[in-house]
């Protein structure tokens, strides 16, 4: 069925270091791969996508990866900052029956000054 | 222009009671989702409305559970005899192509 796997579940790093976040995804029709960040009691926002047409994008100190044929994609913060402490969520979009969106189960990220 | 609004933001009711819970997604967005978080927790799906298909309703966790979607815009989660367990943040978002747009959440407490 669909799913999408995500690893580690926690991760904590010193402020300057790189953070990496796996998933792995089931469909292989699936196209598209946001990345959501959480902040503490507010609502997930989007940070980061990439589409399967593409392996790798980049947007300032973040970027995704993606492997269409191991069917995983990867997160990359580099000179993590506290602010950037949060859960980040992986999703794809299933492309079998429903055209669904489906998420991770979440890393918690904690970046020490 | 208005992002995804849920109604009430907080709910506290006593065990056994029904609540209604209300989302209103972006305007002419075809795909509706509602998800549950439990403190400290991942996203739990529990259905997805896309057009006038059926919805997928695979997520709800009991029959207790349902949802509707109102001339394809508003839409409503009701919880019948609430039980404790059922305490969370429920999450709905919407969608036009693939991005989804998430709304502020309503807390329910049951006590």
């Amino acid at each position: 069925g669909e799913n999408v796997e995500q690893h580690p579940s926690t991760l904590s790093v010193q402020e300057g270091d790189s953070a990496v976040i796996k998933c792995t995804y089931s469909d292989s029709a699936s196209n598209y791969f946001p990345w959501y960040k959480q902040e503490l009691g507010k609502r997930p926002q989007l940070i980061i996508d990439i589409r399967s047409n593409v392996g790798e994008k980049k947007d300032q100190r973040i970027a995704v990866t993606l492997n269409k044929t191991a069917k995983h994609f990867s997160l990359h913060i580099t000179e993590t900052q506290p602010e950037d402490s949060a859960v980040y969520f992986c999703a794809a979009l299933m492309n079998t029956g429903f055209q669904k969106l489906v998420f991770g189960t979440g890393t918690r990220l904690l970046v020490s000054p | 222009g208005a992002g995804v609004s849920q109604s009430p933001s907080n709910k506290v009711t006593e065990k056994g009671k029904d609540v209604e819970l209300r989302c209103d997604p972006i305007s002419g967005h075809t795909a509706l989702y509602w998800y549950r978080q439990s403190l400290g927790q991942g996203l739990e799906f529990l259905i997805y409305f896309q057009g006038n298909s059926a919805p997928d309703k695979s997520g709800l966790p009991s029959d207790r559970f349902s949802a509707e979607r109102t001339g394809g815009s508003v839409s409503t989660l009701t919880i019948q005899r609430t039980q404790q367990e059922d305490s969370a943040v429920y999450l709905c978002a919407s969608s036009q192509y693939n991005e989804q747009f998430f709304g502020p959440g309503t807390r329910l407490t049951v006590l």
